[in-house]
């Protein structure tokens, strides 16, 4: 069964620091989704892709996060600089035409800032 | 914007049957409801999805009342393994992009034996 694959898994990084996170999504899906899950919460929607653009990113933090998902394919989330409040799981999902399909998600990134 | 609420928390034993029921009263016409299972350190995992009345698959059941205020998720005969977390979504129309998906805290079901 094909899955979403991200990397890394586990990252480790001081405050201030840039860190970049990888999601490649399940062949063919044409909808990629950046979720942030908060210890004890659910997951947070930070940007939508269709393709290569973006369709709804008002829940990102602009002014440290971007995303790209330049081929409209796999898809890069960068923060810069961290801070202590980003610590927490960065999910990716991927879907296969539209926001109204199954999202698949990949197994995270459990980001922790010192 | 379609907001749920649902059981913090739940808990039951292995081979009864779970009922989770998540309301939704401000459901728009064109929603779907969408449940999601979540294991510690692993990301949701789709199991079900609903429009209308009844759905049924090979995990779950999901009953859907006519004013579809609300939705129950029944999980028949649980075992140890289905000890998670479990999402109710309805989707936001309201939305520019169509349909993003709201998770909220979610219930954290424990099943003992």
């Amino acid at each position: 069964e094909a899955e979403v694959a991200q990397s890394p898994r586990y990252k480790i990084t001081e405050k201030s620091q840039a860190v970049a996170f990888w999601c490649d999504p399940i062949s063919g899906h044409a909808t990629l989704y950046w979720y942030r899950q908060i210890l004890g919460q659910g997951p947070e929607l930070l940007v939508q892709f269709q393709d290569e653009s973006v369709v709804d990113d008002s829940q990102l933090p602009k002014d440290r996060f971007s995303a790209e998902r330049l081929k409209g394919v796999d898809s890069t989330l960068k923060i810069q600089p961290a801070e202590l409040g980003d610590s927490a799981m960065y999910l990716c999902a991927s879907s296969l035409r539209d926001f109204t399909d199954t999202q698949y998600f990949g197994p995270g990134t459990r980001l922790t800032v010192l | 914007l379609a907001k749920t609420t649902q059981p913090i928390s739940m808990d039951s034993y292995e081979g009864q049957e779970v009922n989770i029921t998540c309301s939704h009263n401000n459901i728009a016409t064109n929603d779907y409801i969408t449940w999601y299972q979540q294991f510690p350190s692993q990301g949701p995992r789709f199991i079900i999805q609903g429009y209308k009345t009844k759905v049924t698959n090979e995990v779950a059941s999901l009953f859907i009342p006519a004013d579809r205020k609300s939705s129950t998720l029944s999980l028949p005969r649980v075992s140890l393994s289905d000890t998670a977390v479990y999402y109710c979504l309805v989707g936001d129309s309201r939305l520019n992009s169509g349909y993003a998906l709201n998770f909220g805290k979610g219930t954290s079901l424990l099943v003992t034996p």
